[in-house]
């Protein structure tokens, strides 16, 4: 079975300051890799995705991703946080296309002015 | 851009009612999911459904959950007598036709439940 460990359920930034959101999984094969945004009163929206190919991943909004199977991290990293960034953030897990997400339990990122 | 749209948005019911959570999934997809989200909790997979049957579901999705996908375009959930733990947010996904290089699921905006 899969899990997702995310440490720090919330984390506060200052405005252009580094973000860096942390996700540790476990998986007995090689995993797909998830990170979603939750925006208040709104649903989940994918930021980027892992599947296979390149460990360095670009997503939406300039956040990106590194897998790192050594490690099992699949950390996410913006280098200039904006006040929009606001949101909850989730890794989640999947281990076969088309197959279930399994989430961490997400990380609240307040952005200070 | 298309999207997964659910509704209600926010149901209010009695410990024992029956309740139907309806999600209209994004018109090309062939998997459907439903998650729940418990206050101060992860989100937990409840069930996926592909071709017109459940393919996956969780010790969660007991005998009191029900899917349906009555009409080609919506896909439901059903709760035949809701407890009070059932009080959570439920989100619905869709996927397309998976392959290894696109299998991303797209959320609705989700259903908040709360049993009273």
């Amino acid at each position: 079975a899969q899990s997702v460990t995310q440490l720090g359920s919330h984390v506060s930034v200052s405005e252009g300051a580094l973000v860096l959101l942390r996700c540790n999984y476990s998986s007995s094969v090689p995993p797909y890799l998830f990170w979603y945004v939750q925006y208040p009163n709104q649903g989940l929206q994918l930021l980027l995705k892992y599947t296979t190919g390149a460990t360095l991943v670009k997503g939406i909004n300039g956040f990106e991703a590194e897998f790192k199977k050594s490690e099992t991290s699949f950390h996410l990293t913006k280098p200039s946080a904006h006040m929009s960034d606001a949101a909850e953030y989730f890794c989640a897990v999947s281990v076969a296309a088309g197959n279930k997400l399994t989430f961490g339990g997400g990380t609240r990122v307040l952005v200070k002015p | 851009e298309p999207e997964v749209t659910q509704t209600p948005s926010h149901q209010v019911t009695q410990m024992g009612q029956e309740v139907i959570l309806r999600c209209v999934p994004i018109s090309n997809h062939l998997y459907f999911y439903w998650y729940r989200q418990i206050l101060g909790q992860k989100v937990e997979f409840l069930v996926s459904f592909y071709n017109n049957e459940i393919s996956e579901k969780s010790e969660i999705f007991d005998d009191q959950f029900s899917v349906e996908r009555p009409d080609g375009s919506n896909f439901t959930l059903k709760i035949r007598s809701t407890k009070l733990e059932d009080s959570a947010m439920y989100f619905c996904a869709s996927s397309t036709q998976t392959s290894l290089s696109t299998d991303t699921q797209y959320f609705g905006p989700g259903t908040r439940l709360t049993v009273l």
